[in-house]
């Protein structure tokens, strides 16, 4: 398998733009999740999605930010619009609890958003 | 409210020492216990993780030990490698069905050669 893929690796855009970031989940895993990475917070979920139903978007920051599940293999997660405290390095996450439910997650690269 | 804290940004040591990076939690409910690692450009990698009914785990050159009393964790790289430079992350999860892991801060380990 290829693992999580996050697209695009690097995403420069004007503030008030919409910002689409895709990933694609490792086939077979039920859960997905997206993180941010900043200097100030560290790593912090976003959302994450069950059998691509979100779960949890408590830590979704504002309306601003909203996230989309529309099959098992394909997640996005929206800003509309931008703002450039939005700059940071988003991860797409996604794990299986088959077997042992095993709560190790599988990153992708990441996306790093610069919003100017 | 931080429920996972690295209080050390940064560690350095001498190649082939023993590494300890630390790792406290105040949730009691979490139940399973992780550490990744990530290189500059990369996603974080998972290495090791341990059971709140455990106290050790050991794999390889990585060793966690867990000390649900004080809320504290470790992990302990021996003999350490100018490979291992990278920041570490702990991570916990609560009990139950949720399966969402809540992330430290991270700590930089330099091994110097």
């Amino acid at each position: 398998d290829a693992g999580v893929i996050q697209s695009p690796r690097h995403e420069v855009t004007e503030m008030g733009q919409e910002v689409t970031l895709r990933c694609k989940p490792i086939s077979g895993h039920d859960y997905l999740f997206w993180y941010r990475q900043t200097m100030m917070r560290g790593l912090e979920l976003l959302i994450y999605f069950n059998n691509n139903v979100p779960i949890d978007d408590s830590g979704m920051p504002e309306d601003r930010f909203s996230a989309k599940m529309p099959n098992a293999s394909f997640s996005t997660l929206k800003i509309q619009p931008s703002e450039p405290r939005d700059s940071a390095v988003y991860f797409c996450a996604s794990s299986s609890t088959l077997g042992q439910g095993n709560t190790e997650a599988f990153f992708g690269q990441g996306t790093r958003l610069t919003v100017v | 409210d931080q429920q996972v804290k690295q209080n050390s940004p940064s560690l350095s040591v001498q190649e082939g020492r023993i590494s300890i990076l630390n790792c406290d939690y105040t949730n009691s409910m979490f139940d399973y216990f992780l550490w990744y690692k990530k290189y500059p450009a990369e996603g974080p990698t998972f290495l090791i993780s341990i059971s709140s009914i455990k106290d050790k785990n050991e794999d390889g050159r990585f060793t966690v030990f867990l000390n649900k009393s004080a809320k504290h964790l470790s992990l302990h790289i021996v003999p350490s490698q100018p490979g291992d430079s990278a920041v570490y992350f702990c991570a916990a999860r609560s009990g139950g069905s949720n399966y969402k892991l809540t992330f430290g801060k991270g700590t930089l380990l330099t091994v110097n050669p």
